[in-house]
């Protein structure tokens, strides 16, 4: 199976800060990488599909890059409904799997 | 409006079996493959199964692999979710999951119900 690991686990920020979120898979998965957004109680949300395309309605400020093995979600000015948690997929195997989760808290 | 309503959680005893429903209204269910993914109290999500549009394929994680059957129903916009000696660790809000692409190559999971608990304890 495809281990997928995130960096931080953790981390706290600002409202306006500029928040990264890496993600790291254990073979290249040539872009096939999800970006999904959690809050408490709830579902979670699709951000970011095959690693860089914005799903409709998602804020422009959430920007998705990378390749290969390494992959980056990227939140440009951190917003008060952006704390919560938020994962990596791959999907590029048909066992697909999720990262452990990001939380980002209020400083 | 599109939605997915998860239905059948509760609590089980260890061993026993627990099928789990999921409604599809809003949309046109047959052309997307759907997934089943849990998440325990407390902890990360982790993607258990995936069924084809025609439910031809399937797939499963290795943690369920052997103990529980995806289906579905095409004719009544349900997916479903068998569950069979059930575990422990086998407790977990459990969501179906749209798979966005069709023909498309950019799965990714685009729609989500509100989660069903499944509660395995004696």
């Amino acid at each position: 199976d495809i281990q997928m690991t995130q960096s931080p686990s953790s981390l706290s920020a600002s409202v306006g800060d500029r928040v990264t979120i890496t993600c790291r898979a254990s073979q290249s998965i040539s872009n096939y990488l999800n970006w999904y957004q959690q809050k408490p109680g709830k579902a979670p949300k699709l951000l970011i599909y095959a690693a860089s395309s914005l799903q409709s309605g998602v804020p422009s400020r959430f920007s998705g890059s990378g390749s290969g093995t390494d992959y980056t979600l990227t939140i440009s000015s951190l917003q008060p409904e952006d704390f919560a948690t938020y994962y990596c997929q791959q999907s590029y195997s048909s066992l697909w799997t999720f990262g452990q989760g990001t939380n980002v808290e209020i400083k | 409006q599109v939605q997915l309503v998860e239905s059948g959680g509760g609590v089980v005893q260890p061993g026993r079996s627990l099928r789990l429903s999921c409604a599809a209204s809003g949309f046109t269910f047959s052309p997307y493959a759907m997934h089943w993914v849990r998440q325990a109290p407390g902890k990360g999500l982790e993607w258990a199964a995936v069924i084809s549009d025609d439910g031809s394929k399937k797939y499963y994680a290795d943690s369920v692999k052997g103990r529980f059957s995806i289906s579905r129903d095409n004719s009544k916009s349900t997916l479903y979710l068998q569950m069979n000696s059930l575990r422990a660790e086998d407790t977990a809000v459990y969501y179906c999951a749209r798979d966005q692409a069709i023909n498309s190559g950019e799965n990714a999971f685009d729609i989500w119900g509100q989660g069903t608990m499944v509660t395995v304890s004696s």
